[in-house]
């Protein structure tokens, strides 16, 4: 079953706006990954946050998690026609080697 | 970081029949995942395979469907048996190093 609930499950926007997605989960963690997956393709490794981190940045990527809401954003600034892709949150359980996917945000950036 | 690569990348397959896929990283890892990702969802970890032990299987998953194997830190099959058309998918492995990485997946259609 899914650790994670992402919201929202599809969001359009335009180029050069930001896309913010959030990733809800339920128990406690030792890490929380994101991916994108573009339709049709593999999963695409963005940013591992750990649980004693509060915020992290890659290029135009900001996550953020706040541990005590069990939860993560996703922020995307400065979105261009090529961030059109499935966008997953993941998280490993405390205890557990495995990894549990979030529903997935369906961006669409239009040109 | 870890390389990963799947054989075959797409199968069509009749129903009753039996497909394995095989895995393959580049470095050692101690750990490596299957996932299942339907179509437009999310991915469903099935199982867990640890080389010199048996899968460890998600709710859901059984041995006698989903065999695994994992003869060595490099390499690991799933094999999908007796197969029905509900078991059209796309099958991910995944190999854990800090962050955890995907194939390319295996795109099955059953008939």
């Amino acid at each position: 079953s899914q650790q994670g609930e992402e919201d929202p499950q599809a969001l359009s926007i335009q180029e050069g706006e930001n896309a913010t997605m959030n990733c809800s989960y339920k128990t406690s963690i030792n890490n929380l990954q994101w991916y994108r997956q573009n339709s049709g393709r593999g999963l695409v490794h963005l940013i591992l946050i750990r649980s004693n981190e509060r915020e992290k940045h890659s290029g135009r990527l900001r996550v953020t998690l706040d541990t005590s809401k069990k939860s993560s954003s996703l922020l995307i600034t400065a979105s261009r026609a090529a961030d059109t892709a499935s966008y997953f949150c993941a998280t490993d359980a405390k205890g557990y080697q495995k990894v549990t996917f979030g529903t997935g945000t369906k961006l669409q950036v239009i040109p | 970081s870890a390389v990963i690569s799947q054989k075959p990348s797409r199968d069509i397959c009749q129903r009753g029949t039996s497909l394995t896929i095989q895995c393959q990283v580049d470095s050692q890892v101690t750990m490596m995942f299957w996932y299942r990702q339907q179509p437009g969802q999310s991915l469903t970890l099935i199982a867990t395979a640890n080389q010199g032990s048996e899968a460890t299987y998600e709710s859901g998953f059984v041995i006698d469907k989903f065999p695994i194997s994992r003869p060595n830190l490099t390499f690991s099959t799933l094999t999908v048996s007796n197969m029905s058309p509900e078991d059209s998918s796309i099958y991910l492995c995944s190999a854990r190093k800090e962050t955890q990485y995907f194939g390319p997946g295996t795109r099955l259609l059953v008939l």
